[in-house]
């Protein structure tokens, strides 16, 4: 099982649309976890930190699952500039991405 | 404020060819990382710097070696290049290596060995 896995995409959703991605992760130890975007041929940057009891930032909730080892990333009302790639990571003693999932919102 | 910046932006090298890629960061973070991205692979830690003087080995460290020789500066060199080595490359940093620590990441470096 690899490390941090995530939904394959990807997601074409048209704007105002809600989505959900998914991400599960195999070492129990690990102590942090984020959600981080990417646009196209750029750096990734922090999205959200994600804490045990959810946590929202206007239209991104994140929630953590430690028992299942399971995290996601929802988003309500999509807009055009929501359309990156949002990639899992967790932390141990390393950060460890997953390979990301592809956001494209349309109009 | 430029945050983190890396050169060059693009390179295509030879194979066997030695290169280097300059990474420094302006924030005076103490940790650095240097990342490789590859198309289904994702992000994978290459080499990491806690504090200046001191560095340590990520997921894929054979064929690439770093130095810290200062706070600000973090660089990676290929002392000779293969084909296996193109990727993009990304350099970041944070405040501190704990594990709840932000990494901002700088523009990345695209390079090509043939």
């Amino acid at each position: 099982r690899k490390e941090v896995e995530q939904d394959p995409g990807p997601f074409n959703v048209p704007e105002g649309a809600t989505v959900a991605f998914n991400c599960t992760y195999s070492n129990s130890a690990s102590q942090s976890f984020f959600w981080y975007r990417q646009d196209c041929r750029k750096e990734p940057k922090l999205l959200m930190s994600v804490y045990s009891s959810g946590n929202e930032d206007g239209r991104f909730t994140a929630q953590l699952n430690r028992a299942s080892q399971y995290i996601s990333l929802l988003i309500r009302d999509s807009k055009l500039s929501d359309s990156a790639t949002y990639l899992c990571v967790v932390n141990k003693t390393a950060l460890i991405f997953g390979k990301g999932t592809t956001l494209s919102v349309s109009s | 404020i430029a945050g983190i910046t890396q050169a060059p932006t693009s390179q295509i090298l030879a194979a066997g060819r030695r290169m280097t890629l300059r990474c420094t960061q302006d924030m005076r973070h103490n940790a650095m990382y240097w990342y490789r991205q590859d198309l289904g692979l994702g992000l994978r830690l290459i080499h990491y710097s806690n504090t200046a003087g001191t560095t340590g080995k990520g997921e894929v460290p054979d064929g690439y070696s770093v130095s810290r020789a200062n706070t600000d500066d973090f660089p990676l060199t290929l002392a000779s290049a293969v084909p296996s080595q193109t990727s993009v490359y990304f350099c970041a940093s944070s405040a501190g290596s704990g594990t709840g620590d932000e990494q901002f990441f700088g523009p990345g470096t695209r390079l090509t060995v043939l």
